[in-house]
């Protein structure tokens, strides 16, 4: 069965420092891989998703993440971090065949002043 | 107009109630799910309709009951409440057509509701 980690519980980060949020999964085949955001009090909302070709892939609100096949990640990034962008971040992948996506138990970022 | 509706957005009930959660979604998705997060944040998927036929069922107790008059709504039908099922409740829809993968194309993904927190009391 395929599993998503996030590594990271929680981090913290400055205002206008970068960014880059690890994930990493057990799949056997080539995984579909999203990255979900989560603000306080609110849904999920789809930051960006991989499904094949170029393994860079750009999201909304300036963050890109990159698929390496040979590390089994798909790290999420960000060049400068603003106030806003303090939430809970959320690594998916769905499996082949199936219809169903699995999520990474999220990491909780904190943007200091 | 929004994508994915759920109501209510908070719920406080009694242990022994029975209670409903209603979802509505408005992008033409064939597939509905259900996703309960718990205190630590941890989202699993409970249920997942694709034009009202159940497709996943995971380990939830038969307390749980989803019910999907049409391909536009799933709700969720929770009898005997205990104190364990207080978490946020999170509605989702995607593009999914029964066939393949429920993440792929340029439409592909979830898209969620805004959640129900559940307190049991």
């Amino acid at each position: 069965a395929q599993s998503v980690t996030q590594p990271d519980i929680h981090i913290t980060v400055s205002e206008g420092a970068s960014l880059e949020l690890r994930c990493n999964y057990s799949y056997g085949a080539t995984p579909y891989l999203f990255w979900y955001v989560q603000s306080p009090g609110q849904g999920l909302q789809l930051l960006l998703k991989y499904f094949s070709g170029d393994t860079l892939v750009q999201g909304i609100k300036g963050f890109e993440a990159e698929f390496k096949r040979s590390q089994s990640s798909f790290n999420l990034r960000k060049p400068s971090v603003h106030w806003s962008d303090a939430a809970e971040y959320f690594c998916a992948v769905d499996e082949y065949n199936n219809n169903d996506m699995r999520f990474g138990a999220g990491t909780r970022l904190t943007v200091k002043p | 107009d929004t994508a994915v509706s759920q109501t209510p957005k908070y719920l406080v009930t009694q242990m022994g109630n029975d209670k409903s959660i209603k979802c509505e979604q408005n992008l033409g998705h064939d597939t509905m799910y259900w996703y309960k997060q718990d205190s630590k944040k941890f989202l699993k998927i409970m249920f997942s309709y694709n034009n009202k036929e159940l497709i996943i069922n995971e380990t939830v107790p038969n307390r749980f009951s989803p019910k999907s008059p049409d391909k536009a709504h799933l709700n969720l039908h929770i009898n005997s409440l205990e104190l364990g099922d207080s978490a946020v409740y999170f509605c989702a829809s995607s593009p999914w057509d029964g066939v393949g993968r429920a993440g792929q194309g340029l439409n592909g993904g979830y898209t969620f509701g805004s959640g129900t927190r559940l307190t049991v009391v």
